[in-house]
């Protein structure tokens, strides 16, 4: 079976610019949950989709978004990007819950300049 | 308090050794717990889940768990250079938003020759 995939795997961005990132999680699985991972903070949890429904939400600004599509495929946008912004965004698909065993995707790397 | 924390390390342990990893939570309604282990500049990988009270075995790695002091821990027998990496602790719990899971920052292991 294959794994979660998670497109582009690097991108760079300046400031005031949108990112869309896109995570295909592994067949039959129907939660995806999006993380953000910094040196500092480690992994934050952003959001997690079930069904094409958020079912919950971290604590990050409104700039951060995401979706989730019939095949449980999922993006997320960051607009109005910040230097901060740059970290490594994981995304992890589960079957049912993010309470289930989570398996990750190798990440997005963003740089924002 | 966060509410996952683990020592951020490293921890140095000599090749064949046991390294004991630790972990505590804060919120009493956690029900699900996992270690995951991540290489520097890789994903997380799943190396255990443990979700009632006491031991649980697989291989060279044993996952304990204590609700009722909050605590959950992992230990490595007979430790080989390639367990080098950071182990990350997660508690999942069900929150009026949905399911999630929380991340501590991880502790660095380091196994020495």
């Amino acid at each position: 079976k294959a794994g979660v995939t998670q497109t582009p795997r690097y991108l760079i961005k300046t400031r005031g610019q949108q990112v869309t990132l896109s995570c295909s999680p592994i067949s039959g699985h129907r939660s995806v949950s999006w993380y953000q991972q910094t040196p500092g903070q480690g992994l934050q949890f952003l959001f997690e989709y079930f069904s094409e429904t958020q079912r919950n939400k971290g604590n990050f600004p409104g700039r951060f978004s995401g979706r989730q599509f019939s095949n449980s495929r999922s993006e997320m946008n960051v607009s109005t990007l910040e230097l901060g912004d740059s970290a490594l965004y994981l995304c992890a698909s589960s079957l049912r819950s993010a309470q289930d065993t989570q398996y990750f995707g190798p990440g997005t790397r963003l740089t924002v300049l | 308090q966060k509410e996952v924390e683990q020592n951020s390390g490293p921890l140095s342990v000599p090749e064949g050794a046991i390294a004991s990893l630790n972990c505590t939570y804060s919120d009493r309604v956690s029900q699900s717990f996992f270690w995951y282990r991540q290489y520097s500049g890789k994903s997380p990988e799943l190396i255990m889940s443990i979700y009632s009270n006491g031991d649980k075995e697989d291989g060279r790695f044993t996952a304990q768990l204590n609700k009722a002091s909050q605590y959950v821990s992992l230990l490595i027998r007979d430790s080989q250079p390639s367990d080098s990496a950071t182990y990350l602790c997660a508690v999942g719990r069900v929150t009026g938003g949905g399911n999630k899971l929380t991340f501590g920052t991880g502790t660095q292991l380091k196994v020495e020759l």
